[in-house]
């Protein structure tokens, strides 16, 4: 199963709300990923997760929280975010941080803010 | 700082030729090279992953090619369908350490093939 699942697929939400992404994989990966992609430009990386330990922060605002519980799982949560942060938001995993491996991409959660 | 860059930005084509995207990159010390593809808000799909020590990948009617030392790589499209319609991603993945290891991508080619 090559499969990185995520959920919801669409979200709507006020500038006031709190909300939460999850991203789900079973492939035994350490490594995990949260990309941006606004339209019509390439993903950016957000944040790399490895061995469920934040690694790598690209200096993203802090309404933007990052979570691995475990290492098949990891969330992004959201609170009081900006309109200009509506955009596609993609969680991608592979075996290790470094090396030849190859990302998985899930299917990203569009995400609007009102 | 690794920095990919792909040209065109944009193809149309009638349906049936065959095509060439095409995709540069600055830091010839890489781990590998994916192409993408991507529909219209929708994720990422895989198409192809060469190995920085392999020269070409094929998968069905694509064939990746990969010339590291002048940092470049083609993806060859045969017979193209309207069902390609849609735009492809190049991206490497660097040696060099922090956060230039992950992946790089380019802006993307966003192709139409007509009917």
């Amino acid at each position: 199963d090559t499969e990185v699942t995520q959920t919801p697929k669409h979200l709507v939400m006020g500038m006031t709300n709190k909300k939460s992404l999850k991203c789900e994989q079973h492939m035994g990966h350490r490594a995990m990923y949260w990309y941006k992609q606004k339209a019509k430009k390439p993903p950016e990386l957000m944040f790399v997760y490895s061995y469920e330990k934040l690694s790598i922060n690209e200096s993203v605002p802090s309404r933007f929280s990052p979570e691995c519980p475990n290492s098949s799982l990891l969330n992004l949560h959201l609170h009081a975010l900006q309109p200009e942060d509506s955009a596609l938001y993609l969680c991608a995993s592979s075996q290790e941080t470094s090396g030849p491996y190859e990302q998985y991409f899930g299917p990203g959660t569009r995400l609007t803010v009102t | 700082k690794q920095e990919v860059t792909q040209i065109p930005a944009a193809l149309s084509v009638p349906e049936g030729e065959n095509l060439v995207l095409n995709c540069s990159f600055t830091d010839s010390a890489i781990y590998n090279l994916q192409w993408f593809r991507q529909d219209p808000g929708k994720g990422l799909t895989s198409l192809l992953l060469i190995q920085s020590s392999q020269r070409e990948q094929t998968s069905g009617r694509l064939n990746a090619s990969l010339d590291k030392s002048s940092g470049r790589s083609t993806l060859y499209i045969a017979a193209s369908q309207p069902g390609d319609s849609a735009t492809y991603l190049c991206a490497v993945r660097s040696i060099t350490s922090g956060s230039a290891r992950q992946l790089t991508f380019g802006s993307g080619t966003q192709l139409t093939v007509l009917p």
